[in-house]
């Protein structure tokens, strides 16, 4: 149990373009999702937390005109990198906290590997 | 808020041997410990983890153990196998919703 995916895990676009990841729990329901964005060889910075029906709280220094998240449902959250350039490129992934008890555990996604050329 | 610094950054063992990594944290609030594994390409995968009313956990190979006093937990990974080479990481909560990460440690195996 506890399997989050993620779509697409790789994807190559060209500056000035928006796009979309998803980030979905599929076998339990998540009502906090998050965000993070990985440099090569570096740990894991969180962008922002997304609770479902709610505004997405970013951490600081995270545009979020540039970052935009939205939760729709308790399954699916997704990441819209908005008029990517080149800095943009990354690796995002996202994880899903398992309401309940234990409340803190959270399981990743595979990631997406961004490359904005 | 929380830091969480983790050692060592890079890690050699030969097959068979055990590997220990260490962290420490600052915030005494912080109550659940868990450790991710990470292979090159892919999300963090949790491997284990440890909540403050415990000192030590133990599944198959992998143990972690908890000081609160001393506010450091480690990973232990007895009879290594190349299979375990990836970077690992630990993270600190305190129960809400943030989990603070190590640095990562790159974990070599040499067969």
């Amino acid at each position: 149990g506890a399997v989050v995916s993620q779509h697409p895990s790789r994807v190559i676009c060209k500056s000035g373009t928006s796009v979309k990841i998803e980030c979905r729990s599929l076998d339990f329901q998540a009502t906090t999702m998050f965000w993070y964005r990985q440099f090569p060889k570096k740990s894991l910075m969180l962008m922002a937390t997304s609770n479902e029906g709610s505004k997405a709280t970013y951490e600081q220094g995270v545009e979020k005109d540039k970052f935009l998240i939205n939760h729709a449902s308790l399954t699916l959250s997704t990441l819209t990198v908005t008029s990517a350039h080149p800095e943009d490129s990354s690796f995002y992934i996202c994880s899903a906290r398992v309401g309940g008890s234990p409340p803190d555990t959270q399981y990743f996604g595979p990631g997406t590997r961004l490359t904005v050329l | 808020g929380e830091n969480v610094e983790q050692h060592p950054s890079t890690l050699s063992v030969q097959e068979g041997d055990s590997a220990v990594i260490k962290c420490t944290y600052s915030d005494s609030a912080s109550n659940y410990f868990p450790w991710y594994k990470q292979e090159l390409g892919k999300g963090p995968q949790l491997i284990i983890d440890i909540r403050s009313n415990v000192g030590e956990k133990k599944d198959q190979r992998i143990a972690v153990t908890l000081n609160k006093t001393a506010k450091h937990f480690s990973l232990h990974i007895t009879e290594t196998q190349p299979e375990d080479s990836a970077v690992y990481f630990c993270a600190a909560s305190t129960g809400a919703n943030n989990l603070f990460f190590g640095t990562g440690t790159r974990l070599t195996v040499i067969p």
